[in-house]
């Protein structure tokens, strides 16, 4: 039963274009959300997150829009570089306190063509 | 000044066989997680502890034993390895509380032979 999912596997944009990863879910109890990115023989490194209290947050080039009643979140990336070329993990949690566990989508594989 | 790092990185061995992976952070950090990447990419928490403490254990085969000998540490022992246990493991740690980030270590490439 996959709670988070990343339908798109991969996606592919022009340098200096907009890219936009979507992610879905379906437990209602998810309240923070979390877009990791990973290189090739690395592991994730947290990118941005955002409360289920808000419907956007903004970290320079990466904004992340959470829109609770579609349970849908999107990362944009603007202007795409070369070096966004990655796989996304969209990731959720519930609840937090010691039981704090994240649930991962799929992934995304971003390539920025030059 | 690596985070959270493991040991091995790649790792190759027969069916039946005992391993360990180890793990550790120097973040300060207080509670710890095993992760399992399999064939299908997903990417699922096997375990947590938190100061030594074992949180969560998400129906993984008794195979699998982690061990906390301190809060920057959690080892991960797999008896009797099985084709199905091929796969990457991450290590990751995050202060406790609901929203913290989790820091991800490399992954361990583990195949079973």
């Amino acid at each position: 039963d996959q709670q988070v999912k990343q339908n798109s596997p991969s996606l592919s944009v022009q340098e200096g274009r907009i890219s936009i990863l979507n992610c879905d879910y379906t437990n209602s109890m998810f309240d923070y959300f979390l877009w990791y990115k990973k290189y090739p023989a690395e592991g994730p490194t947290f990118l941005i997150s955002i409360s289920s209290i808000k419907d956007k947050n903004e970290d320079g080039r990466f904004t992340v829009f959470l829109n609770k009643s579609a349970k849908h979140l999107s990362l944009h990336i603007v202007p795409s570089q070369p070096g966004d070329s990655a796989v996304y993990f969209c990731a959720a949690s519930a609840g937090g306190g010691s039981n704090y566990k994240l649930t991962f989508g799929k992934g995304t594989l971003l390539t920025v063509n030059p | 000044d690596t985070a959270v790092s493991q040991t091995p990185k790649y790792l190759v061995t027969q069916m039946g066989n005992d391993k360990s992976i180890k793990c550790e952070q120097n973040l300060g950090h207080d509670t710890m997680y095993w992760y399992k990447q399999d064939s299908k990419k997903f990417l699922k928490i096997m375990f947590s502890y938190n100061n030594k403490e074992l949180i969560i254990n998400e129906t993984v085969p008794n195979r699998f034993s982690p061990k906390s000998p301190d809060k920057a540490h959690l080892n991960l022992h797999i008896n009797s390895l099985e084709l199905g246990d091929s796969a990457v493991y991450f290590c990751a740690s995050s202060q406790p509380g609901g929203s913290d980030t989790q820091y991800f270590g490399p992954g361990t490439r583990l195949t079973v032979l």
